[in-house]
């Protein structure tokens, strides 16, 4: 049993550049989570998903974009990458049906744009 | 606005007790995570607190108070291992999780 699993580990990106990171959990949860974590900063929710079909905005939602076309599958696109999203990301999943909610998470993406 | 405050480094001695403090404001409050995170590494669940009161799991315990807006982490018998930072998060109102920045807990021999 995998858990969650993203891709790609890291990357480098020229500013400008649209890019997909992937994010996959094999637990069957039903809520579906991307945050950033920056030095100094706590995680910050970009998008979230209750369910498959249903997508919502976090925190920081802006230059990104999510679908849930799927239950295990939960991507997460920058249309056109800038500076500020250097940063690593994290995906996670809860089964949120349940009384607990606690998130488990992918290894994280470290991705920086120049 | 919503807030989520700890300590941004601790220091302690192996073998020793440490206790990392949380405070909180929050739109609503629907339960505290305590979670562990090692350098380069995915967080992991250590603890959850809904109600008033201790919650104690082996070296670990964690202790809520809601009208004071305030938990800690207690960590006992401190191993090597246990040099991480602790993220300290609230879930609101909407049942998402606010996070605080982290303690980084450095363990000396």
């Amino acid at each position: 049993i995998a858990g969650i699993t993203q891709a790609p580990t890291s990357q480098i990106l020229a500013a400008g550049r649209r890019m997909t990171l992937r994010c996959t959990q094999d637990m069957r949860h039903n809520a579906m989570y991307w945050y950033r974590q920056d030095l100094g900063l706590g995680l910050r929710l970009i998008h979230y998903s209750n369910t498959a079909g249903t997508t919502g905005k976090g925190e920081v939602p802006d230059g990104y974009s999510v679908s849930r076309a799927n239950t295990d599958d939960f991507p997460l696109t920058l249309a056109s990458a800038v500076p500020s999203q250097t940063s690593v990301y994290f995906c996670a999943s809860s089964d949120s049906a349940g009384g607990l909610n606690e998130q488990f998470f992918g290894p994280g993406t470290r991705l920086t744009v120049l | 606005g919503q807030n989520i405050d700890q300590p941004t480094e601790m220091t302690a001695t192996e073998g020793a007790i440490v206790q990392i403090n949380c405070t909180y404001q929050t739109s609503g409050f629907n339960g505290l995570f305590w979670y562990q995170q090692h350098a380069g590494e995915a967080p992991t669940f250590l603890s959850y607190n809904v109600l008033d009161g201790l919650e104690e799991k082996g070296r670990f315990s964690s202790f809520l108070s809601r009208s004071k807006g305030y938990s800690y982490l207690l960590l006992k018998e401190l191993q090597m291992k246990d040099s991480a930072s602790y993220l300290c998060a609230v879930m609101d109102s909407n049942y998402q999780l606010i996070w605080g920045a982290g303690t980084k807990l450095i363990i000396k021999p």
